[in-house]
């Protein structure tokens, strides 16, 4: 069975950093590009991150880049979003989500994480 | 960058009713790259169409995608209790990957 399990949300002051992380299990982590999507509290999904299988090649919405890194262990089949300057907008739940297509990403998802709320407030 | 938008916003109906869900591009999404996610409350969005038209596993074949271009259309062909819920459109065809901002699909 899959699963992916995000961890390290909480509150962080707004210029602060946090790094997310999700675990994967029940499938080749190792063949699959993962995303990071993210939904403010009663609002809609926004995507902000992907990483590909060997972690050589990433993408970020033009609302995060410069301030997230996303990044990959594949041996510990684990992804990551390290998340730097946050400001009030970055509020939200952040899902990792594992991509469709293996071994070429497909930019659809097909298993969510249940998500981890990051809350930016001083 | 392509725009969803999703209508309507709020559809009200009964069990065993049918539904129809609008997604509109702002530009024609190539090669019908164009997915369809329920989420409820307190819970992940999971997939339910992808290739605007085939279903992912395990989805009822109640749920029906269809469209090409710029119109998309979800059919739910008689609401079942655990269908009401809100749906998202996403695009996959060009980055950057963007979704419409949903429609809830609410208990008359």
């Amino acid at each position: 069975e899959v699963q992916l399990v995000e961890s390290g949300g909480g509150l962080v002051q707004p210029g602060g950093s946090l790094r997310l992380s999700c675990a994967a299990s029940g499938f080749t982590f190792s063949s699959y590009a993962m995303h990071w999507v993210r939904q403010a509290p009663g609002k809609g999904l926004e995507y902000v991150s992907a990483i590909s299988s060997n972690g050589g090649s990433t993408y970020y919405a033009n609302s995060v880049k410069g301030r997230f890194t996303i990044s990959r262990d594949n041996s510990k089949n684990t992804l990551y979003l390290q998340m730097g300057s946050l400001r009030a907008e970055d509020m939200a739940v952040y899902y990792c989500a594992r991509d469709s297509g293996s071994p070429a990403p497909l930019y659809y998802f097909d298993y969510w994480g249940q998500g981890t709320l990051v809350t930016v407030s001083s | 960058e392509i725009v969803l938008t999703q209508s309507p916003g709020t559809l009200s109906l009964s069990p065993g009713e049918r539904a129809t869900l609008s997604c509109r591009a702002s530009q024609s999404v190539s090669s019908r790259y164009l997915a369809w996610y329920q989420q409820k409350p307190g819970q992940a969005p999971r997939l339910l169409i992808y290739g605007a038209s085939s279903r992912a596993t395990g989805i009822p074949d109640r749920f029906s995608g269809s469209g090409s271009g710029t119109d998309f259309t979800l059919t739910i062909s008689r609401l079942e209790p655990e269908d009401f819920a809100v749906y998202y459109c996403q695009q996959y065809g060009s980055s950057p990957w963007t979704f419409g901002q949903g429609t809830k699909v609410e208990i008359k």
